[in-house]
């Protein structure tokens, strides 16, 4: 078990390109989610997924915005047309779906820098 | 919607002594889980202790505990003992059971420094 991976670590893109974030779960979790990060915030919910389905997204996941898990493993983040104001971390995190108290574990997050 | 709120964005606490953060939500839920998670300067998010709403017993983890008032709506994380690997960014959480969905609402943070 080597914990939950998210590939790149940073990620510096101009304004208007387009980034993908890559997160690897822990391998016998089924649900995955993923959290944005503003210096000095805390993580706010952006979607999650249970197995390959996309169950809740938030609000803050705008148009420009989108995640897959195909085969409901790992799980990709693309951002279209970046706007200086998704400078942020994401993070993202894995855990099982059974009955009762489950933990998140994250992992180290992207950082993303717009310019 | 819950909201969760650390109204200290700092404290300090001296190596070897006790110091507790402050944590406060708001819900019209009676089933939720409370956490504290801790944010190391690597920046990857550790949970240090979680509680379950329909317990009335403090969750204790070593030397970590929780004073929780659920009728005041209050999520205290008390650490004793300080060491310097306790500095970090501490984030109180909380999560519905009774709706769909497994998100973690968090507040703002508290950054600790331990001073030896």
């Amino acid at each position: 078990d080597t914990g939950v991976s998210q590939n790149p670590r940073h990620k510096i893109t101009k304004r208007g390109q387009n980034v993908t974030f890559r997160c690897d779960p822990i391998s016998e979790h089924n649900r995955l989610y993923w959290y944005r990060q503003t210096l000095g915030q805390g993580p706010e919910f952006l979607t999650y997924f249970q197995n390959e389905a996309q169950l809740e997204k938030s609000r803050l996941l705008s148009d420009r915005f989108s995640a897959e898990r195909p085969k409901g493993s790992f799980s990709t983040l693309e951002i279209q047309r970046t706007e200086q104001g998704d400078s942020a971390m994401y993070l993202c995190a894995s855990s099982l779906g059974l009955a009762g108290f489950y933990e998140q574990y994250f992992g180290p997050g992207t950082r993303l820098t717009v310019t | 919607a819950q909201t969760v709120t650390q109204s200290q964005p700092e404290m300090s606490v001296q190596e070897a002594e006790t110091v507790t953060l402050s944590c406060t939500y708001d819900t019209s839920e009676s089933d939720y889980y409370l956490f504290w998670y801790k944010q190391p300067p690597s920046r990857q998010m550790i949970l240090v202790i979680r509680q379950e709403a329909y317990k009335q017993q403090n969750a204790t983890e070593n030397r970590f505990s929780v004073n929780f008032q659920k009728a005041a709506k209050s999520f205290s994380l008390k650490i004793s003992d300080s060491q310097l690997g306790d500095a970090a960014m501490y984030f109180c959480a909380y999560r519905s059971q009774e709706t769909s969905g497994s998100r973690l609402t968090f507040g703002e943070g508290t950054q600790l420094t331990v001073n030896p």
